[in-house]
């Protein structure tokens, strides 16, 4: 069990590109949730997947995010035309069934 | 909806003194209720949790009892250490099937030697 992990750990991109996270859970862990931290406050819930279907998305998540899940194991989460708003600390956990959440180290973006 | 509030930081204090991080929730129905630390450079860390009404969790001398009357989950430790420096997250979680999270702001602890 080496955790959950995060790559990469930190991304610089200018308004406009469009940037991809990768989120590797623990293994068999069947529940995966993404998560935005800004400066100063504690996560807010974005999504969150079981096994390989996408089951809720926070209204947070506008059309220019999407995440997948394809295999059920690791998770892509990718912004289009990132604005520097988007600039936050993104973190996935994964969770054995509704268990408590295991967070990965985060992917610090910055939209310049 | 769900929403956790804790107070307002920082908090700084010598080693070897009392704690206490205050937390109150609304939810509907019985969350259960965390507490999350991030320690510097580090990822958020479960410290400690509780799944019902008057259960107490605990963890490395910190406690927090699950207090529905009050809807408070206040964090305490008897002696604090330099080493406890960090971020403290209150938490609830979701009583769907999804158990999602919803965390207060933050607040950050300073122990001084």
């Amino acid at each position: 069990d080496t955790g959950v992990s995060q790559d990469p750990r930190h991304k610089i991109t200018k308004r406009g590109q469009n940037v991809t996270f990768r989120c590797d859970p623990i293994s068999e862990h069947n529940r995966l949730y993404w998560y935005r931290q800004t400066l100063g406050q504690g996560p807010e819930f974005l999504t969150y997947f079981q096994n390989e279907a996408q089951l809720e998305k926070s209204r947070l998540l506008s059309d220019r995010f999407s995440a997948e899940r394809p295999k059920g194991s690791f998770s892509t989460l990718e912004i289009q035309r990132t604005e520097q708003g988007d600039s936050a600390m993104y973190l996935c956990a994964s969770s054995p069934g509704q268990g408590i959440g295991y967070f990965g180290p985060g992917t610090r973006l910055t939209v310049t | 909806g769900n929403s956790v509030t804790q107070m307002e930081g920082p908090v700084t204090l010598s080693e070897e003194a009392f704690l206490t991080i205050n937390c109150t929730y609304t939810a509907t129905g019985y969350p259960s209720l965390f507490w999350y630390v991030q320690y510097p450079g580090e990822g958020l860390q479960l410290l400690l949790k509780a799944t019902k009404a008057d259960d107490k969790g605990s963890n490395k001398g910190f406690e927090a009892t699950y207090r529905k009357e009050t809807t408070s989950f206040h964090l305490e430790k008897g002696s604090v250490q330099v080493s406890d420096s960090a971020v403290y997250f209150c938490a609830l979680g979701d009583t769907g099937a999804n158990s999602k999270l919803t965390f207060g702001k933050g607040i950050t602890l300073s122990v001084r030697p």
